[in-house]
């Protein structure tokens, strides 16, 4: 069975600063997809980036980037130039992939992670 | 507009009696889902139906159902089997096989007195 680990409940930065936020996973498949989302409190689910496990180069979003280490099965998130409107939980998800008509194509998420900007 | 609509947003009911919380999509997905969400914690998948007149049990199936009668709709019975069924609930769909990006729907807050 996959698991997904966010190791931080909360993180913090300031306006305009960078972080980052970690996300690991444990899996035997080796074609898979992995998702970052995005709850502000509003609870919509939004999706920021998704990363295919069999592309190397990694995923990038406008103020949004990952880092996908497929041998460490991490996939971290950095977010630069914080605003206050990124003030959100964040969740990592994984799915392993499946052909078409295939039988499960369903999320396993993190715990997620809450993160505050601060002006 | 296109988009997945849950209704209602906040749902109470006593303990022991069903209730069903509603998901309409009109992206012509294939896939719908249902989610658990609680505090401290991630979603959790209920149930989950690739195709019309089929569903499967997700990680936390004991104490709900579902139907999948028409595409875009993809309702959720909470029954009085449900052991803790104060929960926010979120329903997803998506086009369904490889192609994997699920959209979200706002989510209903159901609490049991």
């Amino acid at each position: 069975a996959q698991t997904v680990t966010q190791s931080q409940p909360e993180m913090s930065v300031q306006e305009a600063e960078t972080v980052t936020l970690s996300c690991t996973y444990d899996t035997s498949e080796n074609n898979y997809y992995l998702f970052w989302y995005k709850q502000p409190p509003s609870r919509q689910m939004i999706l920021v980036i998704r990363q295919e496990a069999y592309k190397q180069q990694n995923a990038t979003e406008n103020r949004f980037s990952v880092n996908f280490q497929k041998a460490a099965k991490s996939f971290s998130l950095k977010i630069s130039d914080s605003q206050l409107g990124d003030t959100a939980m964040y969740f990592c998800a994984f799915m392993k992939h499946v052909e078409y008509g295939g039988s499960q194509g369903n999320l396993i998420f993190g715990k997620g992670t809450k993160l505050s900007v601060k002006p | 507009d296109g988009g997945i609509t849950q209704s209602p947003k906040y749902l109470f009911r006593k303990e022991g009696q069903n209730v069903t919380l509603s998901c309409e999509q009109n992206l012509n997905h294939d896939a719908m889902y249902w989610y658990r969400q609680d505090p401290g914690q991630g979603l959790r998948l209920i149930y989950y139906s690739q195709i019309v007149n089929d569903f499967q049990k997700g990680d936390i199936a004991e104490g709900y159902s579902v139907s999948r009668e028409k595409k875009e709709s993809f309702p959720l019975t909470v029954t009085s089997a449900q052991k803790n069924p104060t929960a926010f609930y979120l329903c997803a769909s998506s086009i369904g096989g490889a192609l994997t990006q699920q959209f979200f729907g706002p989510g209903t807050r159901l609490t049991v007195l």
